[in-house]
């Protein structure tokens, strides 16, 4: 099972807005809205931000906003604060029943 | 509030085996599956193995199969994940996962740290 692919890094300065891409395939995000969105700052355990694409749990900002179109989903967040510094990771169920991840992306606030 | 405590890494030869445990509280345990997921120094996250509440159905990933056993002791309220045949490219901080009502990982542990070296 291949990673999914994401950018390795993105930036943006507060107020603005960045998006970031989770690209899969037929076998993953593409056959299923089973696409979450974790964050990680450093030193830290990841921590759920979207699930099924595009639901926010309880306690996460509305600034982050999830989507999806065929194989590609993607994670916005709006109104950048320097507390979004961090790293970001999707994860897609897949047709085999297992769980894959995106090899991850760093958001710098300049 | 739902608390995953890790425990078990530490420095071990390459082929010798390891035994991780994750204790669980403020949930009902056997009524969720859980995850491992593990991350190498300074790398991305890798999935490695899930357990539903029926511990008949487990899943893992191709890089660790035939070699490392996810477990779980409802009496207890632990996870396990039982390590053998351990490779140099297996060092990663371990983190247990609880899998969410929406396809999700909802709640991690703070991870434990197993380094395979000579």
């Amino acid at each position: 099972q291949s990673a999914l692919t994401q950018p390795p890094s993105v930036s943006g300065s507060p107020g603005q807005s960045v998006a970031i891409s989770c690209t899969g395939t037929s076998s993953d995000v593409g056959s299923y809205n089973r696409v979450s969105w974790y964050q990680q700052p450093p030193g830290t355990a990841p921590k759920l931000m979207i699930s099924e694409v595009s639901n926010r749990p309880s306690g996460v900002p509305d600034r982050f906003s999830g989507s999806k179109s065929g194989n590609t989903a993607s994670l916005t967040i709006s109104g950048l604060q320097a507390e979004d510094e961090a790293d970001y990771y999707c994860s897609s169920y897949t047709t085999s029943d297992t769980w894959v991840f995106g090899g991850g992306t760093k958001l710098t606030v300049l | 509030q739902v608390q995953l405590v890790e425990s078990g890494g530490g420095v071990v030869q390459p082929g010798a085996s390891l035994r991780l445990s994750c204790a669980a509280s403020g949930f009902t345990f056997s009524h969720y599956g859980f995850h491992w997921v593990r991350q190498a120094p300074g790398r991305g996250l890798e999935w490695v193995a899930i357990i539903r509440p029926d511990e008949s159905n487990k899943y893992s990933a191709d890089s660790v199969k035939g070699r490392f056993t996810i477990s779980r002791d409802n009496s207890k309220n632990t996870l396990y994940l039982q390590m053998s045949s351990l490779r140099t490219e297996d060092t990663a901080v371990y983190y247990c996962a609880r899998d969410g009502p929406n396809w999700n990982l909802d709640y991690w542990g703070q991870g434990t740290l197993v380094t395979v070296t000579s």
